[in-house]
């Protein structure tokens, strides 16, 4: 089966760092994306792991461990416009090349 | 370069009608994905359209379909409406030798 875990809601505040987790178990895998979704707008990308390890753009970065089917995204200096659903998605070659993608994490920042 | 395009931004039907949905692409690239997006559910995969043919569908009943035309377009038909069919309907494209998939504004579909 298919199965792409993160947690429903976070809280953080202005200038902090924060780290949005995410667990998979998918029958295949070929990449791991993050998008961020801005209430009643549609998915932007963010940031694509197809091998172990971090990757780095900016205020963002992105981790990656494949055995352990994990991944989070790291947001640093945190913005009031960082306030928004982060949605993790797995590419999984059973299901083509369509993405599988977790419920989202609603993150909130505060003043 | 233009974005994935969609159309109508909003629509509004009655349980039992039937919907069409329309996406447009960037110009060139040829992979179409459709996403439905209801409350509470994340983004569910439809369907996927490459070079004009159906390569995969999501667990979704047959009363969703589609097509892409020959400029690569595409349509998006839901038949025999439900309440549970309202949702965001989301497009995107993969083209240009990426992975990554870029998303349209979405159709939001209400069905009373």
């Amino acid at each position: 089966g298919q199965n792409i875990d993160q947690p429903t809601e976070m809280t953080a505040t202005e200038g902090a760092i924060v780290q949005i987790n995410c667990t998979y178990q998918t029958s295949g895998f070929n990449g791991l994306f993050w998008y961020q979704q801005h209430a009643g707008e549609a998915p932007t990308f963010l940031s694509y792991n197809v091998l172990d390890g971090l990757e780095e753009k900016g205020r963002f970065s992105s981790f990656l461990s494949r055995s352990k089917g994990y991944s989070y995204l790291l947001l640093k200096e945190l913005q009031m416009k960082d306030s928004a659903s982060y949605l993790c998605a797995v590419r999984d070659p059973q299901a083509g090349t369509a993405l599988i993608f977790g419920k989202g994490t609603t993150l909130s920042v505060s003043s | 370069e233009a974005g994935v395009t969609q159309s109508p931004t909003h629509l509004i039907k009655t349980r039992g009608q039937q919907a069409t949905l329309r996406c447009s692409p960037i110009s060139g690239h040829t992979s179409v994905y459709w996403y439905q997006q209801a409350l509470g559910l994340g983004l569910q995969f439809l369907l996927w359209y490459d070079e004009g043919e159906e390569r995969n569908r999501g667990n979704f009943p047959p009363r969703f379909s589609g097509r892409q035309f020959p400029n690569y377009s595409s349509e998006l038909n839901v038949n025999a409406l439900e309440l549970e069919d309202s949702a965001l309907y989301l497009c995107a494209d993969r083209g240009g030798g990426r992975y990554e998939q870029y998303f349209g504004p979405g159709t939001r579909l209400t069905v009373t």
